[in-house]
């Protein structure tokens, strides 16, 4: 157990609508990676955000959107779904913010747009 | 550019046999090097890591990955496979301040 918390599980929904994905990062840890994974294109980096600010922002379309609370928990919003937007989507933590710290990543959460 | 790669996208060995699994990567100085495993329906577990010295690092579960400059290649090993290790290994690096850098990974089976 990785210490880090993704909800849900599985997701299905439908073209143009909108979902949040929940991330809960291990005890600690200070930074929140989103992390997109699919058959075609692999585990694809999203954004990062550390104590509340975005740090780093990777290949994230307009229509997803992410944030940090103070508690340190993170929300990724992806809004009017299209079909090639199914993926896993991975939450990682880490205590700090540079990349001498090892990710620490969850179950995902597995996003079905039918 | 910056890159990963992992040539073999599949590899099969049998159980008691040894492994490589094979990573290269391109960038212009020394990145901080990293193995992840992931079993199917879950996420990605750190193996090891190699951020400087010596140029062998262990790992959990019996792995272990040799960083060499000159090929700028940090590979995976292990002496004796096990049936549980059947899963699909990724290699990342580390680059400049904030980016990690995966590989696409390579899958093991494994044969009784």
């Amino acid at each position: 157990d990785s210490g880090v918390t993704q909800t849900p599980k599985h997701l299905i929904t439908a073209t143009g609508q909108r979902v949040t994905l929940r991330c809960s990062p291990r005890s600690g840890d200070l930074s929140v990676y989103w992390y997109q994974q699919s058959l075609d294109q692999g585990l694809q980096f999203l954004i990062q955000y550390y104590n509340g600010e975005e740090r780093a922002k990777g290949n994230i379309l307009e229509r997803f959107s992410a944030q940090q609370f103070p508690d340190l928990h993170s929300e990724l919003n992806l809004s009017s779904l299209e079909l090639g937007d199914s993926a896993l989507y991975f939450c990682a933590s880490s205590v700090g913010d540079r990349v001498n710290s090892p990710l620490h990543f969850g179950n995902g959460t597995r996003l079905t747009v039918t | 550019a910056q890159s990963v790669t992992q040539p073999d996208i599949h590899i099969t060995v049998s159980e008691g046999a040894s492994l490589e699994l094979r990573c290269n990567y391109s960038y212009g100085a020394t990145p901080y090097l990293f193995w992840y495993v992931q079993s199917p329906g879950q996420g990605l577990q750190l193996l090891l890591k190699y951020f400087s010295g010596d140029t062998l690092v262990q790992g959990i579960k019996g792995f272990e990955a040799e960083f060499k400059r000159s090929q700028s290649s940090f590979n995976l090993r292990k002496p004796s496979v096990h049936w549980s290790d059947a899963a699909e290994y990724f290699c990342a690096v580390g680059v400049g301040t904030y980016k990690y850098i995966f590989g696409t990974g390579t899958r093991l089976k494994v044969l009784a």
